[in-house]
């Protein structure tokens, strides 16, 4: 089975803070990515990766950068913390063939005061 | 650009009817993929289907189904015998292009199956 995890189900920071979300993946696969989900608004896609040091903006990538330093990992960061960040943040992988199906994490709840 | 639109943003049925989630998607593509996701209260997106462009099947398992019609770009999804643990959010999600390409989702129905 594919399993993707994330390093924190719940997250609570401050405005302003610099915050790191952890996605780690155990399936060898080429392509990962970070969607977030509000209500109303659906999954949208902030970042994705499809190789290793390799990153590209999705939809809504303002106020966010990523890191993909080794395959199995891929990290967000909010350089900077902002209560529109407030959000459910879903880090997805794919193998990368054409066919190919998205695996989704658990998900982190992250709240910015 | 690609669009997928779930009409339905809730729907509440008793246990046992019968109950379909519409999607309706939009792209120039000529190749892509339509996927089905569900969302349990836990949070996790759980995969359910994916269907490329050139497969018009419809496709059967076990209660679920879903029709997929390129004249009317429609993929809808059917539960036959809802239950209780049917309840949760369905997204219906686009990907037109490379694998590395993200998915366009919808914005989900809220499926609420009553005892």
């Amino acid at each position: 089975d594919v399993k993707v995890t994330q390093s924190s189900r719940y997250l609570v920071k401050r405005t302003g803070e610099k915050v790191f979300l952890e996605c780690v993946q155990d399936m060898d696969h080429e392509n990962m990515f970070w969607y977030r989900q509000d209500p109303g608004l659906g999954l949208r896609l902030i970042y994705f990766s499809y190789d290793v040091k390799m990153k590209e903006k999705g939809d809504i990538p303002e106020g966010y950068s990523v890191s993909r330093e080794k395959k199995e990992r891929f990290s967000l960061i909010l350089e900077s913390a902002s209560t529109n960040q407030t959000s459910m943040y879903l880090c997805a992988s794919s193998s990368g063939t054409r066919t190919d199906t998205q695996y989704f994490g658990p998900g982190t709840r992250l709240t910015v005061l | 650009a690609q669009k997928v639109t779930q009409a339905q943003t809730e729907i509440s049925v008793v246990e046992k009817e019968d109950v379909t989630l519409d999607c309706v998607y939009e792209t120039r593509d000529t190749t892509y993929y339509l996927f089905w996701y569900k969302q349990p209260p836990s949070g996790e997106l759980v995969f359910l289907i994916r269907r490329n462009s050139f497969d018009e099947q419809n496709e059967i398992s076990g209660r679920y189904s879903w029709n997929f019609q390129k004249s009317t770009s429609s993929f809808n999804f059917t539960i036959t015998a809802s239950q209780v643990v049917d309840s949760a959010v369905y997204f219906c999600a686009l990907r037109a292009g490379g694998g590395a390409d993200g998915l366009t989702f919808g914005k989900g129905t809220h499926l609420i199956i009553q005892p």
